[in-house]
């Protein structure tokens, strides 16, 4: 079936710290991929996607580019501010009536 | 632009009652979803629905009730609550798979007493 495994947290940063975030996932033909924020006391909101291999999706910084070769998504931002500090999920949708996978979550504390 | 919503945002049971969660969505998305969300933990799927009239069984179903008699509305039924449904619930919504974008509520932040 569809999984997804990220690596668990919490993570700590300073400020302008670079930042990476671990996603590899199980999945059978070809899923589309995502990273989903949470801020807060709110509900979740798409950060980024890519729906193929190579793809690389970008937002507000964030990058993550689909590896194929090893099935990974890792999120990458180059200077972290503390307006980042969230929960972010990986996330993986296949077709055929499956429904939308998520990981478990990292939660990113970025310290001024 | 309402997206997701969901009724009510909070609420306190005790043991035993019943209660249902509303969601509903104005995007004509087929594809609807009921996540929980234990203290910093991560989502787990209740139920899903991948259009009127169609629903499955998530991770985690026991306890719980649904329904999808529109595209709209996704109500979410808890029978006889107890402690362990202390967990904050999301719904979420999208067009069909997989490359979409699932829409999320604000959330319900249910406790159980």
């Amino acid at each position: 079936g569809n999984s997804v495994t990220q690596m668990e947290g919490p993570v700590t940063l300073s400020e302008e710290a670079f930042l990476t975030i671990n996603c590899t996932y199980t999945a059978t033909g070809y899923p589309s991929l995502f990273w989903y924020v949470q801020y807060p006391g709110e509900g979740l909101q798409l950060l980024l996607k890519a729906t193929k291999a190579d793809d690389k999706g970008s937002n507000k910084g964030f990058e993550a580019t689909y590896r194929k070769e090893t099935t990974s998504f890792h999120l990458e931002k180059g200077s972290v501010q503390v307006s980042d500090s969230a929960v972010y999920f990986c996330a993986l949708a296949n077709s055929g009536n499956t429904p939308l996978v998520f990981g478990k979550g990292t939660r990113l504390s970025v310290i001024a | 632009n309402a997206g997701v919503t969901q009724t009510p945002k909070f609420r306190i049971l005790k043991i035993g009652q019943s209660m249902t969660l509303q969601c509903t969505q104005d995007m004509n998305h087929n594809y609807m979803y009921w996540y929980r969300q234990d203290p910093g933990m991560g989502l787990k799927l209740i139920y899903y629905s991948v259009g009127a009239g169609i629903t499955d069984k998530g991770e985690v179903p026991n306890g719980y009730n649904v329904s999808r008699s529109t595209t709209e509305d996704f109500p979410l039924r808890l029978e006889l609550a107890a402690p362990s449904q202390t967990s904050v619930y999301f719904c979420a919504s999208s067009y069909s798979p997989p490359g979409t974008e699932a829409f999320f509520g604000q959330g319900t932040r249910l406790t159980v007493v």
